[in-house]
């Protein structure tokens, strides 16, 4: 019921185009969900996240969308760049400050010109 | 906003020596910090939950004698891995939450640690 999963494992997109990358969770307690960014040999990046009482929370060219009753939430980079190449994690956690984040496997995405 | 630092950022030790690596909040003050190991291309794997002025909270399987970690103010925390061996060899990284903004968890830059 911890689990977050994520799909999918890896994503080629051409640039200019549009990556999704979608995640799931059981447990109905968590509250805060987080997007990461991080490429090799560096730490995750901080780089969107949501709360579920809002449907789609949009910075720049990122997008959450969030369906509370499916209990999904998803990643839209649109116009999606070679420098967006780079594996993003999912992550959940409840409201509590000792509470660690929860992460996906992560998705390895490659934009190509 | 929002830094969290980490030194060394890669140390190579021999086997049986330890190594300490050491976890800032530059710009914000930290309740908790978390730690996490991170093996090529997989996901981020917790160890344990920091708490300034308590013990730390290890994960299951986590060897709490070989990995010490001490929250010794609200800005620093530090892990020291004891007794190293070959297969301790690993990227690990620190996180920290504002606790002045309570949901968000910033990540440090991350240790790669060799050790031969």
């Amino acid at each position: 019921q911890q689990q977050v999963k994520q799909s999918p494992q890896s994503l080629i997109v051409q640039k200019g185009g549009i990556s999704i990358i979608n995640c799931a969770y059981e447990n109905t307690a968590f509250d805060y969900f987080p997007w990461y960014q991080q490429f090799p040999g560096k730490g995750p990046a901080l780089l969107i996240a949501i709360r579920p009482d809002v449907s789609e929370k949009k910075e720049g060219r990122f997008t959450i969308s969030f369906n509370k009753s499916a209990k999904q939430f998803s990643l839209h980079i649109m116009d999606s760049q070679p420098g967006d190449s780079a594996t993003y994690f999912c992550a959940a956690s409840t409201n509590s400050g000792n509470t660690p984040l929860v992460f996906g496997k992560g998705t390895r995405l490659s934009v190509i010109a | 906003g929002a830094v969290v630092s980490q030194h060394p950022s890669w140390v190579i030790c021999k086997s049986g020596t330890s190594v300490k690596i050491e976890c800032r909040s530059l710009d914000f003050q930290a309740t908790t910090m978390f730690w996490y190991r991170q093996f090529p291309k997989q996901s981020l794997m917790l160890m344990a939950t920091s708490n300034e002025g308590s013990k730390a909270t290890y994960e299951q399987g986590v060897e709490k004698d070989k990995f010490l970690i001490n929250h010794a103010s609200l800005t620093l925390s530090t892990l020291t891995v004891t007794s190293a061996h070959p297969e301790d060899s690993s990227f690990y990284i620190c996180s920290a939450r504002d606790q002045g903004v309570s949901y968000e968890q910033y990540f440090g830059p991350g240790t790669r640690l060799t050790v031969t």
